[in-house]
């Protein structure tokens, strides 16, 4: 079946501009989460969606981040007034239920780069 | 507070020879713990996982991790390395506590395979 896709799989922009991030995740996954992968730095979490429940936005470094999740379906990360520390790879992820031995299937991720 | 640390950031090792990736956790509580592989330029993969069944987990690629609690370890073993494992792995435990379904990640492990 379809795995998570995201979109766009590259994007450039200038800074101090906004952008929007997307993430489909595997249909019937209750679990969607947001990570940002920057060099030598390791996975950041940033943000978890958990069907209706209240998002745990823990991981958002700052205002400028924000996430939903429509329909309990597809997901946008925005960042608002973007700087160069901005530019990563910002992986999704989706986890069919809760559970602590469910793994996380991951999209391939967008690279964004600020200018 | 739960946290990964996964030591030697670059690991070199020759074809054919064994390989040994260290994985320590501090956790709370009992947790799920997670080997994750990322190949340049793709998405992360799932080699295996811990969910509290067998203490030796084997997963794909002929990988597999043993979970010590004495030691809070769970390293990632292979007895002969392939030119097909240069990659970067990582360590990730998972904790489900009253819906807080967190993952961390440890840093990660750049493996290079000298043939």
């Amino acid at each position: 079946g379809a795995g998570v896709s995201q979109s766009p799989s590259n994007k450039v922009t200038e800074k101090g501009k906004d952008v929007e991030l997307r993430c489909d995740p595997i249909s019937g996954h209750t679990a969607l989460y947001w990570y940002r992968q920057s060099l030598g730095q390791g996975l950041e979490f940033l943000i978890y969606f958990q069907g209706n429940s209240a998002p745990d936005k823990s991981g958002l470094p700052s205002d400028r981040f924000s996430a939903e999740r429509t329909g309990g379906s597809v997901s946008t990360l925005t960042i608002q007034r973007t700087q160069q520390e901005d530019s990563a790879v910002y992986l999704c992820a989706s986890r069919p239920r809760e559970g602590r031995g469910n793994e996380q299937f991951f999209g391939p991720g967008t690279r964004l780069t600020v200018l | 507070a739960q946290s990964v640390t996964q030591l030697d950031s670059h690991v070199s090792v020759s074809e054919g020879t064994p390989v040994l990736l260290r994985c320590n956790y501090s956790s709370s509580y009992s947790p799920s713990l997670f080997w994750y592989v990322q190949h340049p330029n793709k998405g992360l993969q799932l080699l295996l996982k811990y969910t509290s069944a067998a203490t030796l987990v084997k997963g794909i690629n002929g990988f597999e991790a043993e979970f010590k609690k004495s030691e809070t370890s769970f390293h990632l073993t292979k007895p002969s390395a392939h030119m097909s494992d240069a990659a970067e792995y990582f360590c990730v435990v998972s904790l489900t506590f009253y819906g807080n379904n967190r993952l961390a990640f440890g840093k990660g492990n750049q493996v290079v395979v000298i043939p």
